[in-house]
């Protein structure tokens, strides 16, 4: 079945540092990419997507490249800020339904 | 756009009362919203799909009876969870579909007594 993979956390990082969450999938079939993040006692943003191979998702100085060949869907940013201290999720749709797969969630705190 | 709404926000009920919470997509239509659960420094569980006009589906080992799910507009759907104990109380998040990309509530977090 479908699956998503992300990278323990929590990651901590100072502000300004780049940020790398890895995120890798399993899946049959072409899915839809996301990146989701929730900040504390809220639900959930939809903060990217990508829906192809080679497809660039970005927003707020985050991106994420659909990589097909390596199955990999990886979230980074050039430089956090303490406000980007949240939940990032990553997660498959299946085109059958639409179901989202998560992964576990990765924790980022930004310290000032 | 693509804002989803839900309601209360936050509840606190007795054991063995029943509690219903609202789901609204405010600047589109969904015929399919979804409804989750989560747990504490976990990810999100989906618990049924609810589409408008029809029953919903229940992912495996989510009681329909315990949890009524009832999606009578194309901009509404409800969860309500009958006989609440304390072992229901979580953080409940709906999400809508919209161009094949789920938008998601704020949350509603329950508390049973």
């Amino acid at each position: 079945g479908n699956s998503v993979t992300q990278m323990e956390g929590p990651v901590t990082l100072s502000e300004e540092a780049f940020l790398t969450i890895n995120c890798t999938y399993t899946a049959t079939g072409y899915p839809s990419l996301f990146w989701y993040v929730q900040y504390p006692g809220e639900g959930l943003q939809l903060l990217l997507k990508a829906t192809k191979a080679d497809d660039k998702g970005s927003n707020k100085g985050f991106e994420a490249t659909y990589r097909k060949e390596t199955t990999s869907f990886h979230l980074e940013k050039g430089s956090v800020q303490v406000s980007d201290s949240a939940v990032y999720f990553c997660a498959l749709s299946d085109r059958d339904g639409n179901k989202l797969v998560f992964g576990a969630g990765t924790i980022l705190r930004v310290k000032s | 756009g693509a804002v989803v709404s839900q309601h209360p926000s936050r509840v606190i009920c007795k054991s063995g009362t029943s509690v219903k919470i609202e789901c609204r997509s405010l600047d589109f239509q969904a015929t399919t919203m979804f409804w989750y659960r989560q747990f504490p420094k976990k990810s999100l569980m989906l618990m049924a799909t609810s589409n408008e006009g029809s029953k919903a589906t229940y992912e495996q080992g989510v009681e329909k009876d315990k949890f009524l799910i009832n999606h009578a507009s194309l901009t509404l759907s409800t969860l309500t969870v009958t006989s609440a104990h304390p072992e229901d109380s979580s953080f409940y998040i709906c999400s809508a579909l919209h161009q094949e990309t789920q938008y998601f509530g704020p949350g509603t977090r329950l508390l049973v007594l």
